[in-house]
């Protein structure tokens, strides 16, 4: 495996379901970002991880609660979801925080959500 | 509120042909970034430019950056079909108490090639 995956591709879910998507990247990169892309609005950033830790959240709604038990994994663990939350959610890494650096996020291909 | 705006949002051209994208944003910065992403599949960096007057190749694309214009254009020379895909540009903008620390996305422009 290479670069950033992410599972699963495809997930439908009711609104009362509990479920949570997964990001691994093979990199070695120190930081890890969730971001959630919906038609015709522009990408929206999540949240952001530097070393383990929850550096930035975007006043996300605690219906997403993310997790980075390392600096090579990280979840999005999701309950009560709304079918307004049905977009594709990608995750990212970068060598070091991005605005810090001049660093490129590397983008996984997502996970194509739909809340029924 | 900081903003960037691509133009044309959608666009289809023939094989062959040159065009341009614009990215033009709200606020300064001075670094952006130009992704591509294809149906299905994740977005890939293109092009990170630094300074003003920064330009960049890649085989058919060419992007440059006018920082006092605010202004990235990436231009497309001689098109194939290989290019159809999305193309983002992002920007970063420069710290003070207002910007929150992120990158800005554009909307993306949607480029059909045809034969």
């Amino acid at each position: 495996e290479t670069g950033v995956t992410q599972t699963p591709r495809h997930l439908v879910m009711g609104m009362t379901n509990k479920k949570s998507l997964k990001c691994e990247q093979h990199l070695g990169h120190n930081a890890m970002y969730w971001y959630k892309q919906s038609a015709k609005k522009p990408l929206e950033l999540m949240f952001v991880y530097s070393l383990e830790e929850r550096v930035e959240n975007n006043s996300v709604p605690s219906r997403f609660s993310p997790e980075c038990p390392n600096s090579s994994h990280l979840f999005l663990h999701l309950h009560t979801l709304q079918p307004e939350d049905s977009a594709l959610y990608l995750c990212a890494s970068s060598q070091a925080i991005l605005w810090a650096t001049n660093e490129k996020l590397f983008f996984g291909s997502g996970t194509q959500l739909s809340v029924l | 509120e900081l903003k960037v705006e691509q133009n044309p949002l959608f666009l289809s051209m023939q094989e062959g042909k040159n065009y341009t994208i614009y990215c033009n944003y709200s606020t300064t910065s001075d670094r952006l970034y130009w992704y591509r992403q294809d149906p299905g599949k994740s977005l890939e960096s293109l092009f990170v430019l630094l300074s003003n007057g920064a330009v960049k190749q890649e085989g058919r694309l060419m992007a440059s950056l006018d920082t006092k214009a605010r202004l990235s254009t990436l231009h497309i020379t001689a098109a194939v079909h290989d290019l159809s895909a999305t193309y983002f540009c992002a920007v970063v903008p420069q710290y003070n108490a207002g910007n929150n620390r992120k990158l800005i996305w554009g909307l993306g422009t949607s480029l059909a090639v045809n034969p």
